[in-house]
């Protein structure tokens, strides 16, 4: 069965400093991989996604991923914090097999101090 | 295009009655699946349907629940006699196609309170 780990419920970084959000994965085979951002009392917001070709993948709001096959990470990243990065992010995994549905992780708060 | 819409935004029940939470997908979307988010918890999965038919029903609860997709209007996720434990935020996303390598579009959610 497949698997999202996010290690850290709560990240917390200045403005202007870079920000890191942990997630690993367990899946048979590749994964599809995504990240999403949920704002309090709102949906979730499709962020980037990994499906093949380069490791390192750009998404919006500046952020981006990179997909670490040997660590089985993908892990998200920005260079530089904004205090409205602040929300609850999500990384989710599907396999390529099709027959599954996208499992989530349980979410880190991101906290971004002034 | 809109996107994808659920209703009501707020529910609340007392034990024991029934809740219907109600999601239109995005135009052009046939595919649409249901989540639920537990306090503290990120979301599960519950069932994905398309039109008419129930694909994967692997994370619904075998008593009290389901979920429909007819061939027109949204499609319906139903609670019968509602507990407290069913207190949660409900979400709806949807697809153009199936399981695949597109990324799944979410509503607002529906939060539903039982007293």
């Amino acid at each position: 069965a497949q698997s999202v780990a996010q290690p850290e419920d709560q990240v917390n970084v200045a403005e202007g400093n870079p920000l890191t959000v942990k997630c690993t994965y367990s899946v048979s085979g590749n994964p599809y991989l995504f990240w999403y951002v949920q704002y309090p009392n709102r949906g979730l917001q499709f962020l980037l996604k990994y499906i093949t070709g380069d490791n390192l993948v750009k998404g919006s709001y500046g952020f981006e991923a990179e997909f670490n096959k040997s660590q089985t990470s993908f892990h998200l990243k920005k260079p530089s914090a904004l205090v409205s990065d602040s929300a609850l992010y999500f990384c989710a995994v599907r396999d390529r097999s099709g027959n599954t549905p996208l499992v989530f992780g349980k979410g880190t708060r991101l906290s971004v101090i002034a | 295009n809109a996107g994808v819409m659920q209703n009501p935004r707020h529910l609340v029940r007392r034990r024991g009655q029934e809740a219907r939470l109600r999601c239109s997908p995005m135009k052009g979307h046939s595919h649409v699946y249901w989540y639920r988010q537990l306090p503290e918890e990120g979301l599960k999965f519950m069932v994905y349907l398309q039109k008419e038919n129930i694909i994967d029903e692997s994370g619904m609860p075998k008593e009290r629940f389901s979920a429909e997709f007819p061939k027109e209007g949204p499609s319906i996720l139903r609670i019968q006699q509602v507990v407290r434990g069913d207190s949660a935020a409900y979400f709806c996303a949807s697809s153009p196609a199936g399981h695949n390598t597109g990324e799944l579009f979410f509503g607002e959610g529906s939060r539903l309170t039982v007293l």
